[in-house]
């Protein structure tokens, strides 16, 4: 079945560079999505892109590339409050139905 | 606030119970999701809504019915459940199936089978 690969967790200084990679099956792609979660809360939506490039919004980027089958999430300018789980979800053939990730947790340290 | 709320927050349900979870959402959007959401494992699409019309069942079992009597509200009801299927139940809705993409979630119920 479909699937998507990005780290289970990656770990980062405040104030630095961040980068979280994501990999999936082309099978029918359409778009990838960003989603960040707090411990405890619900997943909000960062970005979308469906055509290759980067796709900034404040400190986030989301970058594609649909010949590598790959994209990316950089946050730059790191904030404590940034610590979180951030998944990436592919739109198959159409766009309702997201297949997620595992998510990578971020940890931030000082 | 994501404009999307749930009931109850919390549940423990023996497996003879049954129990109803509920969603309602106050974005105007036309399409509503149902998620299961394990630890460390990628969120599981349940079902998908889209103008009151159920357009997606991915082989959830029988045990979870959902229903959605309008475009503002999603229920998840559960019967006969499973130590297993105990996890973090996530509802979300879209603007329509077509911006599927952009998904607005509500804070979830935490379900506990025992």
């Amino acid at each position: 079945g479909q699937s998507l690969e990005q780290p289970s967790e990656v770990t980062a200084v405040e104030g630095a560079i961040v980068q979280i990679n994501c990999t999936y099956q082309t099978s029918g792609f359409y778009g990838l999505s960003w989603y960040q979660q707090h411990d405890g809360g619900a997943p909000t939506f960062l970005s979308y892109n469906a055509l290759d490039g980067l796709e900034e919004t404040g400190r986030f980027s989301s970058f594609l590339s649909r010949s590598d089958s790959y994209g990316y999430l950089l946050l730059q300018e790191l904030q404590m409050k940034d610590s979180a789980s951030y998944f990436c979800a592919e739109s198959m053939d159409s766009n309702y139905q997201l297949i997620w990730g595992a998510g990578t947790k971020l940890i931030i340290k000082p | 606030e994501t404009g999307v709320t749930q009931t109850p927050r919390h549940l423990v349900m023996g497996m003879t119970n049954k129990k109803s979870l509920k969603c309602e959402q106050h974005l105007g959007h036309n399409a509503m999701y149902w998620y299961k959401q394990s630890a460390k494992k990628p969120l599981e699409l349940m079902f998908v809504y889209s103008l009151e019309e159920r357009v997606e069942n991915n082989s959830v079992p029988s045990r979870f019915s959902p229903e959605c009597p309008n475009s503002s509200h999603l229920f998840l009801h559960l019967h006969t459940l499973q130590p297993e299927d105990s996890a973090l139940y996530l509802c979300a809705s879209s603007q329509d199936r077509d911006r599927g993409y952009e998904q607005y979630f509500g804070p979830g119920t935490r379900l506990t089978v025992t």
